[in-house]
């Protein structure tokens, strides 16, 4: 099984739905963060946990947010889809004092039709 | 804000030596990292330089100068499978998150 889970791994849907990216891990990493990734422009930052009690807006939160509901999980929500939300979006998880290495799932593609 | 540059596509025949450039700009800076992705797949870690100089594991290197704010990731005895995007990474500060680069796609071919 992997280490970092995400649910689902491709997703359809509609203008204006909620939608909820899951992600949990088995790794026992205190932070864990979610990236966009398009094409041509890396991979942007969501938002960001480095603890159950904390949670901080990364550089695109407009549109999007999240919940830290156990060390091991965290969600990334749409609120109201639009169509340039289409995207793959990747979990990662790091050890405190990563070193600069994170683990990544297998990544979410979400079209928004 | 911190902004990252490399090339957005690099070729390269199989066996030979390839390097892929990062430039920097940030408020302060607390590691470099590389990670590679293949299509279809999720990034993954290949190195990591906090202080100036080479890195070697393998294939793969990667090098640190922090007073210019390069660094590159060198892969040698290319080989197929190498065709992917590389990105490099930073933070400026100890627990911040890291910010990637828009990646390099590097195709190797015959």
């Amino acid at each position: 099984d992997a280490d970092v889970t995400q649910t689902p791994r491709n997703r359809i849907t509609k203008t204006g739905k909620r939608i909820m990216l899951e992600c949990s891990q088995t790794k026992g990493h205190d932070r864990m963060y979610w990236y966009r990734q398009d094409p041509g422009l890396g991979l942007q930052l969501i938002y960001y946990s480095f603890d159950v009690k904390d949670i901080n807006k990364g550089e695109i939160s407009d549109g999007y947010s999240v919940s830290r509901q156990a060390q091991a999980k965290f969600s990334l929500s749409l609120e109201s889809a639009i169509p340039n939300q289409t995207a793959l979006y990747f979990c990662a998880t790091s050890a405190t004092g990563d070193a600069g290495e994170l683990f990544f799932g297998e990544g979410s593609r979400l079209t928004v039709l | 804000g911190q902004s990252l540059e490399q090339p957005s596509e690099v070729t390269a025949v199989e066996g030979a030596i390839v390097q892929i450039n990062c430039t920097y700009q940030t408020s302060g800076f607390y590691g470099l990292s590389w990670y590679q992705q293949h299509d279809g797949g999720a990034p993954t870690f290949l190195s990591y330089n906090a202080l100036d100089g080479l890195e070697e594991t393998g294939r793969f290197s990667s090098f640190l100068s922090r007073s210019d704010s390069y660094g590159y990731l060198l892969l040698q005895e290319l080989q197929m499978k190498d065709s992917a995007s590389y990105f490099c990474a930073v933070r400026d500060r100890r627990n911040t998150p890291l910010v990637f680069g828009k990646g390099t796609r590097l195709s190797v071919i015959a």
